[in-house]
């Protein structure tokens, strides 16, 4: 079945380490994002890619870094510069419009890191 | 102000309640994804529409595009229904989405 992959579930890391979160579709999307959620806060945008080696800065990208050299990988970096990384993090990926088709978004299980 | 608002913040009901979440949005929008998240995270995508209804089992969803204006609604509640219902808005011309900050359903036995 086709789907996004995010790995791992939860992760742990020391503060001032560098972590990557990976996230993989099968789906054929042009497009893919990451989110963070915080307590009692809608998802925020933090980088999203519509083609393969281009990415664009969301609303808070300060601190994180993406790649995007395959359409079905879109691997976020939370360097020692994010002030509070700890956070869940989603992945999502998207076909982009059609003519006058418009699709939907598709959503991974998410990656909860905590630093310590 | 946000751009997408959802209410009731929290929602806690008895088991075959009829349940109506709703989300107002002040940016212009192509669709409306209506989102779930269980407590372990992942989001799935329940609806997207952009006019009119739809209807998926017990869950119906509605848009108002001149009010600005969404409904989700759950027929004969369920406690496995208790979740974050998230509505969020696809942005004309990006296709980006902006969210609402959810609601939290309890649906008690």
């Amino acid at each position: 079945d086709g789907g996004i992959t995010q790995s791992p579930k939860y992760l742990f890391r020391k503060e001032g380490q560098n972590v990557t979160l990976s996230c993989e579709q099968n789906l054929n999307h042009d497009a893919m994002y990451w989110y963070r959620q915080d307590p009692g806060q809608g998802l925020r945008l933090i980088y999203y890619s519509q083609i393969v080696n281009d990415f664009q800065k969301g609303d808070i990208a300060e601190g994180y870094s993406v790649s995007r050299e395959k359409k079905e990988s879109f691997p976020l970096t939370v360097t020692s510069a994010q002030k509070n990384p700890t956070a869940f993090y989603l992945c999502a990926s998207k076909l982009l419009r059609r003519d006058s088709t418009n699709y939907g978004y598709t959503f991974g299980s998410g990656t909860r890191l905590t630093v310590v | 102000k946000n751009e997408v608002e959802q209410s009731p913040q929290n929602l806690t009901a008895q088991e075959g309640e009829f349940i109506t979440i709703n989300c107002s949005y002040s940016v212009g929008i192509s669709a409306l994804h209506w989102l779930q998240q269980h407590p372990g995270g992942g989001i799935v995508s329940l609806f997207m529409l952009s006019s009119g209804k739809k209807k998926h089992g017990r869950l119906i969803a509605t848009i108002n595009i001149q009010e600005k204006h969404s409904s989700l609604h759950i027929t004969a509640s369920h406690p496995r229904d208790s979740a974050v219902y998230i509505c969020a808005g696809l942005l004309f011309g990006n296709e980006k989405l902006t969210f609402g900050t959810g609601t939290r359903l309890t649906i008690i036995p």
